[in-house]
Formats: structure tokens, C-alpha cells, sequence
């Protein structure tokens, strides 16, 4: 499996600012996903992040307040734009094996965020 | 589209209790189930998998069965510790779609 290291683990912003999220992973993947998780919820999918390419967002989420870039096959970034207090949520990067591999997805440790 | 519904929760059992956290699935195709395990202060890290009907996934002394006639990956542990306190997501993959997500089901053991 990946070994996927994202940071900030934590952080504590004010509302109107905006914070950059990096996952970095051990090998070159060609599936890469950032997931919100708010507070005592499931996860759910903001986006795939796409090498090269703009990043495929879910329905409910816009590029404008989820940038995302991916430069290359092992590094990935989202920002969580004009942050307010319904963004605390934790938010998580992973990755994904082809379907041979069992569309298996292995996750970072997640970035929990608090806005004042 | 595909769906999971996972045994509601919390759950609170006894050190040595026996374990079983129900989970059924809507799906096209055939998809692969898991079960991922989030311990407090942490990420989801992969507990186990099945990729086809009747494969049993196993790790750690947890079990769950791929039982198709029944779309169900119950997931089971015949003694549990306090170290599992954590909250377990079932979730399927079908080839081409995104991973679903139950609702998590948050256990606690007390000693």
C-alpha cells in the first residue's frame, strides 16, 4: 500500500481566509481523491484529482471554494477557499488501485480544520 | 446507484464480547466491499476487503463474507479489546464508480 502524508494535520482559521491542504504519496498513483468528513459523519467525495488536468468535482462543490491542483503523479493540493465555521470538517486525500488491484483506496491521516 | 446501509450506532460491548456490525449493499455489477476501521485523532486506514462473492476478508481477528445471495458484509470479531474502539465504514466499489461510504457505526469497549 501507499504511504500518503498530508499536512497540516490540524489548523485553527478565521473565517474570510483560506488554507492549502498538501498530500504527498511514496509512488507515482494515478487516482487521487480529496473527501470531506464532517463532524461525527461519513465521508464524502469533494473531487478527483486529475494529473494535468482541472480536477473532477461531485456535485455541491465548485472550483471557486475547492481549488485543487495535482502537477504531478505523486502530489496534490486542495484549498478551502473564504473559509466559514461550516467548514470544520476533517478533510482527507487518498489514493486509489486500478480495478485488477481491487479498486482499493488507501487514505491520508487527515486534516482536521476548525474555523472561528 | 450503488448504496450501503450500515447497523446504526454506537455500539458499547464488554472486553471479550463477541463482535457483529451489520452491513447490506445496493449495486450494479460486482462490485468489491470493505470494511475501514478510524481510530479517535486519525484517518481511515483499510481494515479488510472481499473483491468477489463468497471470499472471506480477514485481519486483526475481524472477519466479514462477500455473501451475494444476501448482499450483505457483516463484519464480525469473536473477542474484542479495548484497542478497537473506533469507527468502522463499510463501503463497495463498482469498476468505474466511486467508492460509497455507509455511515459508520462508532464502537466503544469498556474494560
Amino acid at each position: 500500500s501507499a504511504v500518503i502524508s498530508q499536512k497540516p494535520s490540524r489548523d485553527i482559521c478565521q473565517r474570510g481566509t483560506s488554507l492549502t491542504i498538501q498530500c504527498q504519496v511514496d509512488s507515482q498513483v494515478t487516482m487521487m481523491f480529496w473527501y470531506r468528513q464532517q463532524p461525527g459523519q461519513s465521508l464524502t467525495l469533494i473531487a478527483t484529482a486529475n494529473q494535468g488536468s482541472e480536477a473532477t468535482y461531485e456535485s455541491g462543490f465548485v472550483i471557486d471554494k475547492f481549488p485543487i491542483s495535482r502537477p504531478n503523479l505523486t502530489f496534490s493540493t486542495l484549498t478551502v477557499s473564504n473559509m466559514s465555521p461550516e467548514d470544520s470538517s476533517i478533510y482527507l486525500c487518498s489514493v486509489g488501485t486500478d480495478p485488477s488491484q481491487g479498486n482499493i483506496q488507501y487514505f491520508g491521516a487527515g486534516t482536521r480544520l476548525s474555523v472561528l | 446507484g450503488n448504496s450501503v446501509t450500515q447497523m446504526e450506532g454506537p455500539v458499547t460491548l464488554s472486553e471479550e464480547a463477541f463482535l457483529t456490525i451489520n452491513c447490506t449493499y445496493t449495486a450494479t455489477g460486482y462490485p468489491s466491499l470493505f470494511w475501514y476501521v478510524q481510530y479517535p485523532g486519525e484517518g481511515l486506514q483499510l481494515l479488510l476487503k472481499a473483491t468477489k462473492a463468497d471470499d472471506k476478508g480477514s485481519n486483526k481477528g475481524f472477519e466479514a463474507t462477500y455473501r451475494k445471495e444476501t448482499t450483505s458484509f457483516h463484519l464480525e470479531k469473536g473477542s474484542v479489546q479495548v484497542s478497537d474502539s473506533a469507527v468502522y465504514f463499510c463501503a463497495l466499489s463498482s469498476p468505474g464508480e466511486k467508492l460509497t461510504f455507509g455511515t459508520g457505526t462508532r464502537l466503544t469497549i469498556i474494560p
